[in-house]
Parts: C-alpha cells; sequence; structure tokens
C-alpha cells in the first residue's frame, strides 16, 4: 500500500527552536511538494521539487525555513528559529510529474 | 490574492439537497483537480479534468471543466453525510506548480 509518510504527526515547540520534518515520499515518484495549510491562508505551496533538484521555493520564508531532499527517500522541512506565526499543518505530497498528487497524513506543529 | 477563488467558502445543506461548487481563475490551465480533503487527512484526489468543456462523473459527483479552461465546478446530487468535507480545486500553472484554491467546507446534515 503506497503512501506518503511523515514524521512527525505532532510537533509541539518552543518559539526560538529548531522543527525539522520529515517525508518519505511514494517510491518511483519523481515530484515532491511542502504545503502549509492555515484556516486563513489555505493550502500554501512553499516548496517544490522535481528530481530532487529544487524547482521553486519562492513561497517560503527564506530567512527561516530551508527545504532539502538528501536523497529519492526522504524529504526535509527545517525551520530555524521557529516563531508561533509558523503554527500550521504541513503537508508533503509526491507526484510523478505533475499528475495525482498523494499527500501525506501531515504534521501539526504549534509553537508556544 | 489566490490564483483559483473557490466559491462558496462554506455550504451547509440537509442530506438529499444538490450542491454546486466554483473554482475560477483568469489564467488557463493544462488540467484541473478536484480534491476531497477530512479532518485530520490529507487532501485525496477525486478526478482530473483535462480537456475545455470535459464532463466527468463519479458516482453522484459531477465535474466539468470549462470551455475555455479557466474555470470548474463541481455538483454534487442528493448530498449525503458522507460527503462532508474540504474540497480544494488545484491546477498545475505557470512554472509547473499544483496551486490549490482556498477550499470549499461542505456539511451535510442528516
Amino acid at each position: 500500500d503506497a503512501r506518503v509518510t511523515q514524521t512527525p504527526r505532532h510537533k509541539v515547540t518552543e518559539m526560538g527552536q529548531e522543527v525539522t520534518m520529515r517525508c518519505q515520499p511514494i517510491l518511483g515518484h519523481n515530484t515532491v511538494f511542502w504545503y502549509r495549510q492555515t484556516m486563513m491562508q489555505g493550502l500554501e505551496l512553499l516548496a517544490y521539487f522535481r528530481n530532487r533538484a529544487p524547482l521553486d521555493d519562492s513561497g517560503m520564508p527564506k530567512d527561516r525555513f530551508s527545504a532539502e531532499m538528501p536523497d529519492a527517500t526522504l524529504a526535509t522541512l527545517k525551520i530555524q528559529p521557529s516563531e508561533p506565526r509558523d503554527s500550521a499543518v504541513y503537508f508533503c505530497a509526491s507526484a510523478l510529474y505533475n499528475t495525482e498528487a498523494f499527500f501525506g497524513q501531515g504534521t501539526r506543529l504549534t509553537v508556544v | 490574492t489566490q490564483l483559483l477563488e473557490q466559491s462558496p467558502q462554506f455550504l451547509s445543506i440537509q442530506e438529499g439537497e444538490n450542491l454546486t461548487v466554483y473554482c475560477n481563475s483568469s489564467s488557463v490551465f493544462s488540467s484541473l483537480q478536484w480534491y476531497r480533503q477530512e479532518p485530520g487527512e490529507g487532501p485525496v484526489l477525486l478526478v482530473t479534468v483535462v480537456t475545455g468543456g470535459e464532463v466527468k462523473k463519479l458516482k453522484r459527483l459531477t465535474f466539468q471543466f470549462g470551455d475555455a479552461r479557466k474555470d470548474s465546478s463541481l455538483h454534487i446530487t442528493a448530498a449525503q453525510p458522507g460527503d462532508t468535507g474540504l474540497y480544494l480545486c488545484a491546477g498545475v500553472a505557470a512554472g509547473n506548480k499544483l496551486t490549490f484554491g482556498g477550499g470549499t467546507r461542505v456539511l451535510v446534515k442528516p
């Protein structure tokens, strides 16, 4: 049963701490997306990768956010330092090019 | 401003009623996808429409892609409580980004 796996599912951290979220895309998919979902803004695209190369990260605050794909089975999203306004659900999704995007269950981040 | 505007933002109806959700843009999309998201889960794809004017049916759900490929609609016939959820449209825009609309939250009351 192929699925996108995200860890952790929940994270509560204090302002100023580093947060790392991980995603294992579906094997064989060459496109990975990171989205942030809030009630106010909906689903915002933060970054996406094609064949492990970052294609667009214009939606990401550059000063504190970074996204990488160290290998084809792992994508990471880091926030350093975290702020309360970063509280949201972060979704990773993978796809074969721009066909159906399969989403993970998300990481619910709370920064206090 | 969202590239894809969805309306309405929220819809509450009784079981058995019909509903329509709209997804509009000033941009042309090569394809448009509809997803449904339930609480605590990620969005799940319902359908992809590719051709202008295309109509696809999925049981009681009917999806239509506008002739100019700038807009789409989702119509649910005889809605059931199991149809409750957040409905999202998404399109592939310039730069190959999969961009989502703001979503329509649907509540079907028994």
